[in-house]
């Protein structure tokens, strides 16, 4: 098992629908998560990074953590076709030098 | 701010040629510095990374090795590239100070081997 599934998709969603990304994970320690967007041929960019459990919110953008379930969402509302790309979940545990990601998710959003 | 360049952006190696890739971070010192490989369609790989000059920590055993020779600059080599070597190589940083911060990419090279 690995220690964090992500589905890979693809998924696509009309212009404007709200998008729910999710991974889970085995792992009891990952106490610190990430969201990174990687566009076509580009490095993978930070999005979201949130360290307790709960919603945390910048913009369009919604991470959410439930840390008694081992799962993680990202919610974009008001989907954009310049949110198309491959979305990334990483984590880690205290102390850890090395994050670990899922596999990512492609995401289409159809004008 | 910070930035991380990566270079070349694109390279076409045949097989059994050297490799040297290098990658470079401005802004910041003392960073920890990362290298990753990511094949088609599969999650990013963990090879190498590095707390300090001349400290490298190797993920996976295979025929690449890497280098820090200064505090913010970072190199991945091969004496002899396999078939096998090809895909995008990612350079990331992440602060040496607050364990646990997220790390930050270059843009990546795209290394196809023929």
């Amino acid at each position: 098992q690995k220690e964090v599934e992500q589905d890979p998709g693809p998924l696509s969603v009309p212009e404007g629908a709200i998008v729910s990304l999710n991974c889970t994970y085995s792992n009891s320690a990952f106490q610190y998560f990430m969201w990174y967007r990687q566009y076509s041929r580009k490095g993978p960019e930070l999005l979201m990074y949130t360290y307790s459990s709960g919603n945390k919110e910048d913009g369009r953008f919604t991470a959410q953590v439930d840390k008694s379930s081992k799962y993680i969402s990202l919610f974009i509302r008001d989907s954009q076709p310049s949110d198309s790309a491959t979305y990334l979940c990483a984590m880690s545990a205290p102390g850890a030098q090395k994050l670990v990601f899922g596999q990512g998710t492609r995401l289409t959003i159809n004008p | 701010s910070q930035t991380i360049h990566q270079w070349p952006a694109t390279l076409v190696q045949p097989v059994g040629s050297p490799l040297s890739l290098e990658c470079t971070v401005e802004g910041t010192s003392n960073p920890n510095l990362y290298w990753y490989r990511q094949a088609a369609g599969r999650g990013l790989q963990l090879l190498f990374y590095s707390v300090g000059i001349g400290q490298i920590s190797s993920e996976v055993p295979q025929n690449l090795s890497a280098s820090r020779p200064q505090d913010r600059q970072f190199i991945l080599s091969s004496k002899k590239l396999l078939l096998s070597d090809s895909g995008f190589y990612l350079c990331a940083w992440s602060p040496l100070q607050g364990r646990n911060q997220p790390q930050h990419f270059g843009d990546g090279t795209r290394l196809s081997i023929l």
